[in-house]
């Protein structure tokens, strides 16, 4: 089947730097796409999301771009922080009723 | 507003034994959500319900029941517990879907999460 896949699973960054997380999917008829982070022992928390219709998304220090051509995602956050330290997803929405697709996920750590 | 609220925590079960995994929400959320996490992994969803008396299969369903008698309620029960069902499972749940072109619509809100080990 279909499915989301992330190229980096592991992304190392000192405090101030600004990270990109990247994010592939494989079905063209994807229209709505989520990145979600997940700190040690909790869940999933939304962080922005974006539908197919846009190519840029912006909230506050993070950055979301969607490339239809190629299809790709990705996950940019401003002056990275220590708390920005965990694991990111990107999720893929086919169908309707919120049944998400996941990718693997990358591991961001952010070094003071 | 405690948001979605899971538990146990944690459990340790034999193989064979069953358990229900508890989860409400207070946000009168029409949609709720099971899904699984294995380590190292993304989530997959297990069971899904779009109100109560209604509920569907997800990706993962096998081994697995749900029911969805209150808006509040979604328990996920475990029959014969193997194995291959240890994981950290997550509730969620989301307003009605929307198919608009417009985002933030559709965003699931999760549970912190039950960590089973089944030996």
């Amino acid at each position: 089947g279909e499915s989301v896949g992330l190229h980096l699973p592991t992304l190392s960054v000192q405090e101030g730097d600004n990270s990109i997380i990247n994010c592939a999917y494989s079905n063209s008829a994807s229209d709505y796409f989520i990145w979600y982070k997940q700190e040690s022992g909790k869940g999933p928390q939304f962080i922005i999301d974006i539908r197919s219709n846009m190519d840029k998304r912006q909230g506050q220090r993070v950055t979301v771009l969607l490339n239809k051509t190629v299809k790709h995602l990705s996950l940019q956050i401003a002056a990275t922080q220590p708390g920005d330290s965990a694991v990111y997803f990107c999720a893929e929405d086919l169908t309707s009723y919120g049944k998400l697709t996941f990718g693997q996920g990358t591991i961001l750590t952010v070094h003071p | 507003n405690a948001g979605v609220t899971q538990t146990p925590k944690f459990r340790i079960l034999k193989i064979g034994q069953s358990m229900t995994l508890q989860c409400a929400q207070d946000m009168n959320h029409n949609y709720m959500y099971w899904y699984r996490q294995d380590p190292g992994m993304g989530l997959k969803l297990i069971y899904y319900s779009v109100g109560a008396g209604i509920t569907d299969k997800g990706e993962v369903p096998n081994g697995y029941n749900v029911s969805r008698s209150t808006t509040e309620d979604f328990p996920l029960r475990l029959e014969l517990a193997a194995p291959s069902q240890t994981s950290v499972y997550f509730c969620a749940s989301s307003p009605p879907y929307s198919t608009g072109k417009y985002t933030g619509a559709n965003v699931l809100t999760f549970g912190a999460g039950s960590r089973l080990t089944v030996l």
